[in-house]
């Protein structure tokens, strides 16, 4: 059964004071593992997409990155802007469906 | 270009009392679903479509009915609503041409009394 793990739970971050949010996942064949941003009150909101092991993708102050069981998001420098629920996501080679981490809730203190 | 749209956004109901929540997206995408999501759990997928009349059950469908008579919309239906159903549902759609990007409504939140 295709599984997917977020840690920590919740992280608070002084504003600049760069982290890293982690995902562990087991599936059975990669096709695809997503990160998205969820803002209170809204739907997700896509990020990245990485697809095999050593693959990097950056965005402003972010960074995601894959290992054959794990991903990271780096979060460099952050601002008060970057506080939002941070969710990954995986879909099976063989199927096309996606499961969903429970999210890590960032806060950014200015 | 709206999206993903959901109706309504909020929603109060009686235990035993039934409705549709609905969802519609205009960008021609083959793939759409419906989860809810509760504090803790993550989105958890109920069910799935994978094209105009073809619909298949995610992890927990129990409680819910769906249909897809067009590529655009995919309603879900609460038979007989049960206070374990109070949740927010989002919809999503998504498809293998956009790199199975999903795109997800604002959210339905559904209290169940």
């Amino acid at each position: 059964e295709d599984q997917v793990t977020q840690s920590p739970e919740a992280l608070r971050l002084q504003e600049g004071e760069s982290s890293s949010l982690n995902c562990s996942y087991t599936v059975s064949g990669l096709r695809g593992l997503f990160w998205y941003r969820q803002d209170p009150g809204k739907g997700p909101e896509f990020l990245f997409t990485l697809y095999s092991a050593g693959e990097e993708k950056e965005k402003e102050r972010l960074k995601a990155t894959l290992t054959k069981k794990e991903s990271f998001l780096h979060i460099t420098a952050p601002k008060p802007e970057d506080s939002a629920t941070y969710l990954c996501a995986v879909q099976a080679r063989d199927g096309q469906n996606f499961v969903f981490g429970p999210g890590t809730r960032l806060s950014v203190l200015p | 270009n709206a999206g993903v749209t959901q109706t309504p956004k909020f929603q109060v109901l009686k235990t035993g009392q039934s409705m549709t929540l609905q969802c519609a997206q205009d960008m021609n995408h083959e793939y759409m679903s419906w989860y809810r999501q509760d504090p803790g759990m993550g989105l958890r997928l109920i069910h799935y479509s994978v094209g105009a009349g073809i619909t298949d059950q995610g992890e927990v469908p129990n409680g819910y009915n769906v249909s897809r008579s067009t590529t655009e919309d995919f309603p879900l239906r609460l038979l007989s609503a049960a206070p374990s159903q109070t949740s927010v549902y989002f919809c999503a759609s998504s498809s293998k041409g956009r790199g199975n990007i999903q795109y997800f409504g604002a959210g339905t939140r559904l209290s169940v009394l």
